[in-house]
């Protein structure tokens, strides 16, 4: 079975700085799809960005880039010049196709200080 | 287009009674799903769904039924609530032919069984 895992409960970023969030994930399969969900106070799950696993390229949307490991199954967030809008709890996944599943890692909260 | 509606936001019940979470989309996607999400352990999957009249049971599925009468709709039934069934739940669709597995997330029924 899939599993994900984020280490970090619960990471502080100063504004306008820097900060990277850990997820490593466990898998056999070869093909599949990683994603950085944020959800803040309101409960709404806003997809962030994802990564196809054939694509050696890291995914980049704007602020928010990923660095992707493979071989190392390793898969963190790198959030730049981090605003305050910017805390929220922020979930990694791991999709497969069949069973139309997400599994998710159990979150980071994240902390932005003025 | 309204996305991914769920009713009600709140909801308290006492142990043995039962309800059902309402779930609706307008983006006429195949495939829905129910996730419950605890404290410190990410969502879930608890039942799925390819089309309507099809069904599967995810990772959580004791205590729940569904149904996909419509593509529409995915009502998640609580037969018997327990305390256990405390969590907030999550409808999420997404098109069958997307090849990154992007799902849109309701925004979820904060739901209390005491």
């Amino acid at each position: 079975a899939q599993t994900v895992t984020q280490s970090q409960p619960e990471m502080s970023v100063q504004e306008a700085e820097t900060v990277t969030l850990s997820c490593t994930y466990d898998t056999s399969e070869s093909d599949y799809y990683l994603f950085w969900y944020k959800q803040p106070p309101s409960r709404q799950m806003i997809l962030v960005i994802r990564q196809e696993a054939y694509k050696q390229q890291n995914a980049t949307e704007n602020r928010f880039s990923v660095n992707f490991q493979k071989a190392a199954k390793s898969f963190s967030l790198k959030i730049s010049d981090s605003q305050l809008g910017d805390a929220a709890m922020y979930f990694c996944a791991y999709f497969r196709e069949y069973g139309n599943k997400l599994v998710f890692g159990a979150g980071t909260i994240l902390r932005v200080k003025s | 287009n309204a996305g991914v509606t769920q009713t009600p936001k709140f909801q308290v019940l006492k142990t043995g009674q039962s309800m059902t979470l309402q779930c609706a989309q307008d983006m006429n996607h195949e495939y829905m799903s129910w996730y419950r999400q605890d404290p410190g352990m990410g969502l879930r999957l608890i039942h799925y769904s390819v089309g309507a009249g099809i069904t599967d049971q995810g990772e959580v599925p004791n205590g729940y039924n569904v149904s996909r009468s419509t593509t529409e709709d995915f009502p998640l039934r609580l037969l018997s609530a327990a305390p256990s069934q405390t969590s907030v739940y999550f409808c999420a669709s997404r098109r069958s032919d997307t090849p990154l597995g992007e799902q849109y997330f309701g925004p979820g029924t904060r739901l209390t069984v005491t």
